[in-house]
């Protein structure tokens, strides 16, 4: 299958709630990194893995974190929602550790209440 | 300062104008230069990568690096409605890459 898939499209959840995101990378693809995205504003990165383990971070809290598994598909989990984290996460895939051609997701719009 | 600066617009133009677009960095590390295109509801999809400095053209796509300058452009020529989306520059070293605030673009019939 090629292309990226994320899932689910939209949801809803309230203050200090938790969610889990998911990604279905493009195969062959080992690296997965995942961005948020606010209204308005371009991608701010969250993290990468690469063959299941994180190899980079950026300026996001601890209650962000991820799983990547061997079958291509990832996850991105957030704890103790906050208003703030209501955004477009977009998953992103690339051919290996350092790569510079991401292919990326429609993204899943989470909105906080 | 942000380390990557794009005017998020928005620009209005009609159809078979030439646009161009514009992003400022201020890592000289930045190695890698990309111009995505996000069209509403959808994620970005790659348009130009461009290594180091120089010029690099695609079809009525032309992408410029000037490191000397920390200056990426995206020139469309004969601009059609179906370019209206939003634009995203996008830059990286190797690690993880940093993104413009995109220029939203809309070209009228």
């Amino acid at each position: 299958e090629t292309g990226v898939t994320q899932s689910p499209t939209h949801l809803i959840k309230t203050r200090g709630q938790q969610v889990t995101l998911r990604c279905s990378s493009q195969s062959g693809h080992n690296t997965v990194s995942w961005y948020q995205q606010a209204l308005g504003q371009g991608p701010q990165f969250i993290f990468q893995y690469y063959r299941e383990e994180e190899n980079g971070r950026g300026n996001f809290p601890p209650r962000f974190s991820g799983l990547q598994f061997p079958n291509y598909s990832s996850e991105l989990n957030v704890n103790a929602l906050e208003l703030d984290d209501s955004a477009l996460y977009l998953c992103a895939s690339g051919e290996d550790s350092g790569a510079n051609v991401l292919t990326f997701g429609a993204g899943s719009r989470l909105t906080v209440l | 300062q942000k380390e990557v600066e794009q005017d998020p617009g928005p620009l209005s133009v009609p159809e078979g104008a030439i646009v161009s677009l514009n992003c400022t960095y201020s890592n000289s590390a930045f190695q890698y230069f990309m111009w995505y295109r996000q069209y509403s509801r959808k994620g970005p999809e790659l348009l130009m990568y461009t290594y180091s400095s120089g010029n690099k053209e695609d079809g009525r796509f032309t992408a410029q690096v000037d490191k000397s300058s920390k200056y990426i452009s995206l020139f469309i020529r004969d601009s059609q409605p179906s370019d209206s989306a939003t634009y995203l520059c996008a830059m990286t070293w190797g690690g993880d890459m940093r993104f413009g605030a995109g220029t939203r673009l809309t070209v009228k019939p």
